[in-house]
């Protein structure tokens, strides 16, 4: 079966940086993805991740090694706004995107 | 320009009721899906289009559920009749689908809660 694993909760300090982990078993692999979900809101598009590497985009930057299957989202100098949860999702080989459940992020003074 | 919109907002029913769900996409996407949402969890595909046809229904339970997409812009999402385990929150996406990234963009859902 296709599978995208996540940390359920993690809690981080305004300021600091945060690294939440996706790991991923899927048939085949066309794409990853990130969203930034607020409680009572839409996901909103982050990253996406396509080839090996590091994608930097301001605050945000993702990595993804296919080899692994495994990628991180890395939020720097941390804002109470980012308290949300953050979605991973893999398209796959029928080009459909597997949800992992996300990882609540708590951002705390 | 305007994201995906979608209405109601927010829903409430009794069990065994009808409820319908509408959905704009972005302008120019072609691509347009339905998913449903449950607390603690990520999003579930129950429905894609492209243009206006449904090309992955898999997910859509029939027996109560049905969609369409007129004219391959705006989309409807009916529930007849809705159940206790129907109270979710009901997420339209819409995409270009063109070779690439083809992004997924969502609108703000509508909450559904069946009594």
């Amino acid at each position: 079966g296709q599978n995208i694993d996540q940390p359920t909760e993690m809690t981080a300090t305004e300021g600091a940086i945060v690294q939440i982990n996706c790991t991923y078993q899927t048939s085949g692999f066309n794409g990853l993805f990130w969203y930034q979900q607020h409680a009572g809101e839409a996901p909103t598009f982050l990253s996406y991740n396509v080839l090996d590497g590091l994608e930097e985009k301001g605050r945000f930057s993702s990595f993804l090694s296919r080899s692994k299957g495994y990628s991180y989202l890395l939020l720097k100098e941390l804002q109470m706004k980012d308290s949300a949860s953050y979605l991973c999702a893999v398209r796959d080989q029928n080009y459909q995107l597997i949800w992992g459940a996300g990882t609540k992020l708590i951002i705390k003074p | 320009e305007a994201g995906v919109v979608q209405s109601p907002r927010y829903k409430i029913i009794e069990k065994k009721q009808p409820v319908a769900f509408w959905c704009n996409p972005i302008s120019g996407h072609n691509t347009l899906y339905w998913y449903r949402q449950n607390l603690g969890q990520g999003p579930e595909l129950l429905i894609r289009y492209e243009n206006e046809e449904a090309v992955d229904d898999s997910q859509l339970p029939k027996d109560r559920f049905s969609a369409e997409r007129l004219k391959g812009v705006d989309s409807t999402l009916k529930i007849q009749p809705a159940e206790l385990g129907d109270s979710a929150v009901y997420l339209c996406a819409s995409s270009l689908r063109t070779s690439g990234q083809d992004t997924q963009y969502f609108g703000p859902g509508t909450r559904l809660t069946v009594l």
